[in-house]
């Protein structure tokens, strides 16, 4: 069993709709982030958070809004997202600069 | 800006045939290495990491990479490679002070049986 959850697995949502994603970590990381994966594209890292404080945004749409209200949980909200927008979007955690752990992922489609 | 380049994106091996994928990154600094794995419907998980010391690390599942810091590489092999490997592998660095964790594309492997 990971480290790392995160729900749902997989949604689907048209482009009006509002959606979030959860993550939670039980390792007791002080560091949190958030990824996307598409399809023949690198792993993008998307937001960090560091003691519940967010230091890197990596130049990520607003319709993206990331919340941690804490070290343990980490949340994506979806808003008026686009179709190119369909991908995997994994959490990973980690102790400071130490490996990264990554949860299943979700499996996001914009119709 | 950082960047990291792997060599191949599809390695198709027979078993009991040797691994060798390339990684070259591009960093200013001193740097941690990482190569992860993502296994058919699993979540990726590592395989093994670099931070200082012995350039030549060992990881799980016989795995082992050596970093080169002339050549800014970081090659991941293994001697006789076993279908379980199939999987797809990504090589990722960050800052030696930071957590910004930059990947490579990716390279698939197939191992045939």
């Amino acid at each position: 069993e990971t480290g790392v959850t995160q729900t749902p697995r997989h949604l689907v949502m048209g482009m009006t709709n509002k959606k979030s994603l959860k993550c939670e970590q039980h390792l007791g990381h002080n560091a949190m982030y958030w990824y996307k994966q598409s399809a023949k594209k690198p792993l993008e890292l998307m937001f960090v958070y560091n003691f519940k404080e967010q230091t890197e945004n990596n130049s990520v749409p607003s319709r993206f809004s990331p919340e941690c209200p804490n070290s343990s949980h980490l949340f994506l909200h979806l808003h008026t997202l686009q179709p190119e927008d369909s991908a995997l979007y994994l959490c990973a955690s980690s102790q400071g600069v130490n490996e990264q752990f990554f949860g299943p992922g979700t499996r996001l489609t914009v119709l | 800006a950082q960047s990291v380049s792997q060599h191949n994106h599809h390695v198709i091996l027979s078993e009991a045939a040797s691994l060798e994928l390339g990684c070259n990154y591009s960093y200013g600094g001193t740097v941690n290495l990482f190569w992860y794995v993502q296994y058919p419907g699993q979540h990726l998980q590592l395989l093994l990491k670099y931070f200082s010391g012995d350039p030549l690390v060992k990881g799980i599942k016989g795995f082992e990479a050596e970093f080169i810091k002339s050549k800014f590489s970081f090659n991941l092999r293994k001697p006789s490679v076993q279908w379980s490997d199939t999987a797809e592998y990504f090589c990722a660095v960050t800052g030696s002070y930071g957590n910004k964790l930059v990947f490579g594309a990716g390279t698939i492997l197939r191992v045939k049986s």
